[in-house]
């Protein structure tokens, strides 16, 4: 069974950082493109970042560039969302997603999400 | 960036009932490779997004048959063809065809 779990979530002040975790099961998590996707507190839902395979390529949305760094480890199954100079903006639940957009495996599988609360 | 459009924003259906979500894309969702890469999430309340369709009608395994979704180009739907209480949720199509991938603003299903 494919299992997905964030962890790292908490509360921050505004300029602060953050590390979410992804840590995955139940298949070679080495063989997908991985996503982290956020929605705040009542809005839908926004794509943030994903990673390739090997690691060897990134994307991210415009208002998390120079201050978002997705990354993975194979060989511990789990992905990573390293967040700098956090904002109240960037208040969320962030969920990590397997799959490439561009495919059928896009965004098939869902983690229970993490909450990132920004605030002084 | 691709904008996706969704129509209504909130659909009170009454059990029974068929139901029908409109979603429509800035730019057509057809890819060089012939596929076009629409997909549709259903969130229950308090749960996480789970997919639904991908490449417009590909129901994902566990899906019940009264979803469909069907479309081309820049205009898509979903369909429950007989709605359920477990339906009650917010529905979200995705383009996966240009970076970033976007999403559309989500229909909220409730139950009249």
């Amino acid at each position: 069974e494919v299992q997905l779990m964030e962890s790292g979530g908490g509360l921050v002040q505004p300029g602060g950082s953050l590390r979410l975790s992804c840590a995955a099961s139940g298949f070679t998590f080495s063989t997908y493109w991985m996503s982290w996707i956020r929605q705040a507190p009542g809005k839908g839902l926004e794509w943030v970042a994903n990673i390739k395979q090997d690691g060897s390529g990134e994307f991210y949305v415009d208002s998390v560039k120079g201050r978002f760094n997705i990354s993975r480890d194979n060989a511990k199954n789990s992905l990573y969302l390293q967040m700098n100079s956090l904002r109240a903006e960037d208040t969320a639940v962030y969920y990590c997603a397997r799959g490439y957009p561009r495919s059928v495996t896009a965004f098939e599988y869902w983690g229970q999400g993490t909450l990132v609360t920004v605030s002084s | 960036d691709i904008v996706m459009t969704q129509s209504p924003l909130s659909l009170p259906v009454t059990l029974g009932q068929p139901a029908s979500i409109s979603c429509r894309s800035s730019q057509s969702l057809v890819y060089s490779d012939g596929n076009t890469y629409l997909n549709w999430f259903q969130q229950r309340p308090g749960q996480s997004p789970r997919r639904l369709i991908y490449k417009v009608s590909n129901r994902d395994s566990g899906v019940p048959d009264r979803f469909s979704g069907s479309g081309s180009g820049t205009d898509f739907t979903l369909k429950i063809s007989r709605v359920e209480a477990e339906d009650v949720g917010v529905y979200y199509c995705m383009q996966g065809i240009q970076w970033p991938p976007t999403f559309g603003q989500g229909t909220k299903v409730e139950i009249k």
